[in-house]
């Protein structure tokens, strides 16, 4: 059993439209994450939360937002999708006090 | 300058020779060193950590890590074709929440 999960896995939407992305982990870490990836430009801090109360913007939170529902499931919307948002995003979790991350498999989303 | 700077590659290797894999950081106070595996279309994996200068040896697989020089490898002994990926270099900053922050990558490709 995959111990850190994401949904859905493709994703192909408008411009205009509203999306959420879920992650959910068996791991029990209390840190998560959101990052996208986009050739040549690596991975980018979208949010992240160290715990059900605390949630903080990352490097490109604009266009974004996140909702931590319990300490096992990070929701990330794009509240109105646009093409340049068009990107692979991956969910990581980390244990209590450490940067090591674990990484979701990732949901490709396209928004002509 | 950037934060965490990798040479994109390609880096071919023949197959059982030793691949070097190099990053450069910006963050002078910087604690922690990792090194993400990432197959095409999969998400990043983590593969080694280091924190104290030096030399550290999983498997095939040794980290080096240079303070003074600002400088993290990756040395991956008797390559296979399994090793063909890119290589993600990912430094912990000095600041208080310790931002990972990932460099683009390098593209490793063993040639049999």
């Amino acid at each position: 059993d995959a111990d850190v999960t994401q949904t859905p896995r493709n994703r192909i939407t408008k411009t205009g439209k509203r999306i959420m992305l879920e992650c959910s982990q068996t791991k029990g870490h209390d840190r998560m994450y959101w990052y996208r990836q986009d050739p040549g430009l690596g991975l980018r801090l979208i949010y992240y939360s160290f715990d059900v109360k605390d949630i903080n913007k990352g490097e490109i939170s604009d266009g974004y937002s996140v909702s931590r529902q319990a300490q096992a499931k990070f929701s990330l919307s794009l509240e109105s999708a646009i093409p340049n948002q068009t990107a692979l995003y991956f969910c990581a979790t980390a244990g209590t006090g450490t940067n090591e991350q674990f990484f979701g498999p990732g949901t490709r989303l396209t928004v002509l | 300058q950037k934060e965490v700077e990798q040479n994109s590659g390609p880096l071919s290797v023949p197959e059982g020779a030793i691949a070097s894999l190099n990053c450069t950081y910006s963050d002078r106070g910087s604690q922690s060193f990792f090194w993400y595996r990432q197959y095409s279309g999969k998400s990043p994996e983590l593969i080694m950590f280091i924190y104290s200068n030096g030399d550290k040896e999983d498997g095939r697989f040794t980290a080096q890590l240079n303070k003074a020089s600002q400088y993290v490898s990756l040395l991956i002994r008797d390559s296979q074709p399994s090793d063909s990926a890119t290589y993600l270099c990912a430094v912990t900053g000095s600041g208080g929440y310790q931002k990972v922050t990932f460099g683009t990558g390098t593209k490793l490709q063993v040639i049999p």
